[in-house]
C-alpha cells in the first residue's frame, strides 16, 4: 500500500525559505504512470494546489505561487521536495504532499492518496 | 483566476440523503473529482471523473455532472459521513493545467 510522509521544520522565520520532503514508501516514485503533488491548507481554509513534479524532474506550478516556489525529485531516495521562497505568516498552513494521476488529457488528474500533512507556522 | 463554488454548509439527518454541488465554468469540459477531509485528517479521495468511485468507498456515495455543474450525493448517510467535502477540477485554459479545489462543504449529520 502506498503511503506518503511529509517532514521537514515546524516553525519558519519571515522571508525564510520553507523546505519540506515528501518519502514515498510502498511504490516507486519513477513510476511513469503517476505525478507527485504538494497541496496547502491554511488553519481552518481551504485547500490550495501549490505545483506537481514528474520523476523526470518536469513541473508545473501554480502561477499564483510561481515565483517562489520550487519542487524537486530525488528518485534514488523516493523523495520530492518543495522549497518556498519568502515566506510570510499567509503561507503558514498544512502542508500536504500526494501523488497524482497522470493526465491522459490536460487536467484530467486527482489526488490520491495524500500524506497525513505537516503544519508549517511562519512567525519570528 | 478560476473557481469551483461550493454550498458552505449541508444538514442532513441520518439515512436521509445529501447532495453537495460544485459549480464552475470550465465543468463542461472537465472531469470533477471529490474528497471527504475529517477533523486533523488529510483528504481522501471519494468520486473521480465525475462519477467514479475508487475501491474501498461505499456505494452511498456517488457522483454526477450536468453543465456547469457537479453533485456528490451521499445515500443514506452515517454519522460517519459527517466531514467537509471539496470538489477539484482543473482550469486547462493556460500553458499549463490549473489544479483548483472547490471552496469546501461542512456536512453535519443531525
Amino acid at each position: 500500500q502506498l503511503q506518503l510522509q511529509e517532514s521537514g521544520p515546524g516553525l519558519v522565520k519571515p522571508s525564510e525559505t520553507l523546505s519540506l520532503t515528501c518519502t514515498v514508501s510502498g511504490g516507486s516514485i519513477s513510476s511513469s504512470s503517476y505525478y507527485w503533488g504538494w497541496i496547502r491548507q491554511p488553519p481552518g481554509k481551504g485547500l490550495e494546489w501549490i505545483g506537481s513534479i514528474y520523476y523526470s524532474g518536469s513541473t508545473y506550478y501554480n502561477p499564483s505561487l510561481k515565483s517562489r516556489v520550487t519542487i524537486s525529485v530525488d528518485t534514488s531516495k523516493n523523495q520530492f521536495s518543495l522549497k518556498l521562497s519568502s515566506v510570510t505568516a499567509a503561507d503558514t498552513a498544512v502542508y500536504y504532499c500526494a501523488r497524482q494521476a497522470l493526465p491522459i488529457v490536460v487536467g484530467w488528474s486527482w489526488f490520491d492518496p495524500w500524506g497525513q500533512g505537516t503544519l508549517v507556522t511562519v512567525s519570528s | 483566476s478560476y473557481e469551483l463554488t461550493q454550498p458552505p454548509s449541508v444538514s442532513v439527518s441520518p439515512g436521509q440523503t445529501a447532495r453537495i454541488t460544485c459549480s464552475g465554468d470550465a465543468l463542461p469540459k472537465q472531469y470533477a473529482y471529490w474528497y471527504q477531509q475529517k477533523p486533523g485528517q488529510a483528504p481522501v479521495l471519494v468520486i473521480y471523473k465525475d462519477s467514479e468511485r475508487p475501491s474501498g468507498i461505499p456505494e452511498r456515495f456517488s457522483g454526477s455532472s450536468s453543465g456547469t455543474t457537479v453533485t456528490l450525493t451521499i445515500s443514506g448517510v452515517q454519522a460517519e459521513d459527517e466531514a467537509d467535502y471539496y470538489c477539484q477540477s482543473a482550469d486547462s485554459s493556460g500553458t499549463y493545467p490549473l489544479y483548483v479545489f472547490g471552496t469546501g462543504t461542512k456536512v453535519t449529520v443531525l
